[in-house]
Parts: structure tokens; sequence; C-alpha cells
């Protein structure tokens, strides 16, 4: 079946340092592909999104690009901020109804 | 425009009882549907709606039961909760669902324990 699959957290940073957090997918087909963050206490936030191959989604400084190829979506930002530190989740969604399936999320840390 | 709401935010309930969580949205949104968040699991979906008076299983339904009789509202109800229950759960909504660039809005979420 469809899946998910992120790096492990914690990712533990310091301010301005650049950030990667890897995301790997396995679907049939050409899912759309998604980042959501979730900050303390709070619920799920669209982050960025691409929906074929190639594109390369963006918002806040941060991208991830769609890699058919290695079936891939990994998060990069190039400067990090405290305000940053969150649980990031890859989720994708494949043909019909808005249901994903998200990753098991990767908590980021940022230290001034 | 508050969004997607869920009340309540915690809920602490022994095991075996019964308890509806509500979850409301005022974007006048067709698609609606509920995850549960577990440590190292991410998001599982459990039940989901294209419409008003039109729902169906996700990943996860047993123990949970929805219905929709309006656009805005889709209550979930644990008719007999379980200590394997206990979880945040999330209710989302968007515009038709059918659309791949939809974007799905959440609520805050709702902490339930099942002692």
């Amino acid at each position: 079946g469809d899946s998910v699959t992120q790096m492990e957290g914690p990712v533990t940073l310091s301010e301005e340092a650049f950030l990667t957090i890897n995301c790997t997918y396995t679907a049939t087909g050409y899912p759309s592909l998604f980042w959501y963050v979730q900050y303390p206490g709070e619920g799920l936030q669209l982050l960025l999104k691409a929906t074929k191959a190639d594109d390369k989604g963006s918002n806040k400084g941060f991208e991830a690009t769609y890699r058919k190829e290695t079936t891939s979506f990994h998060l990069e930002k190039g400067s990090v901020q405290v305000s940053d530190s969150a649980v990031y989740f890859c989720a994708l969604r494949r043909g019909g109804y808005n249901k994903l399936i998200f990753g098991a999320g990767t908590r980021l840390a940022v230290h001034p | 425009n508050a969004g997607v709401t869920q009340t309540p935010k915690f809920q602490v309930l022994k095991t075996g009882q019964s308890m509806t969580l509500q979850c409301a949205q005022d974007m006048n949104h067709e698609y609606m549907s509920w995850y549960r968040q577990d440590p190292g699991m991410g998001l599982r979906l459990i039940h989901y709606s294209v419409g008003a008076g039109i729902t169906d299983q996700g990943e996860v339904p047993n123990g949970y039961n929805v219905s929709r009789s309006t656009t805005e509202d889709f209550p979930l109800r644990l008719l007999s909760a379980a200590p394997s229950q206990t979880s945040v759960y999330f209710c989302a909504s968007s515009y038709s669902g059918a659309d791949r660039t939809d974007t799905q809005y959440f609520g805050p979420g709702t902490r339930l324990t099942v002692l």
C-alpha cells in the first residue's frame, strides 16, 4: 500500500543553520505531496505542496521538490530560526478524495 | 471566519464510557475527515465525509461512528471507549476533496485519555 517515510528526529540545529528533512514515498500513479507543520499545542498547517513531478513547493523560506525518479520530497530551508521549532509531517494524496497518508513526523528544535 | 473548531480540547474517560467529539467548520467545505495522531505513527484517517449524509471509513475506523447531517458539523462518536483510543484527534476539512490541489484545514485537536 501507499506509505510515507520520514527521517527520524529529533533534529536539533542552531539558529541560521541549513535544514534538510528527508521524505520518501511509495505509491502507484502520481500522488500529490505535502508538508504540514505542527507548532506546539496547535493543529496542523499546510506548509507547502506539489502536485506533479518536478514541481517545487515553497513557503516561508522552506522548499521541497517533487522528485519522481527518487520518489522523494525533501524539505529544505537555508537558514532556520527559533520560531521554526515544530513537528514537520510529510504526506501524500493519491487520487480520489482528500485522504492523506502521513509520515511519522520529524521534530525540529532550533536553539539560539 | 473561525475555520475548523473542535470541542473539547481535553477529555478523560473511563473504559466503557461513551462520548462525542465535536467538529465544525464555517468555510462551506463539502469534505470533512477525522484523524488520530499517535506517537511515531503520524496521523491516520478514521472516517471521512464527502458531503451531508455521506460518510465512509478510513484506515482505522473500528470503535468509532460518524454521521453528517449538516455541511458544517461532523461529530465523532466513541460508543465504548478503550485505552487503545487514547490519542489526539484532529478534524479536517477541504472544499470538495476531489481536486488534487485541494488544501485541508485542520482543527486544533482534542486530546483524549481513556483510563
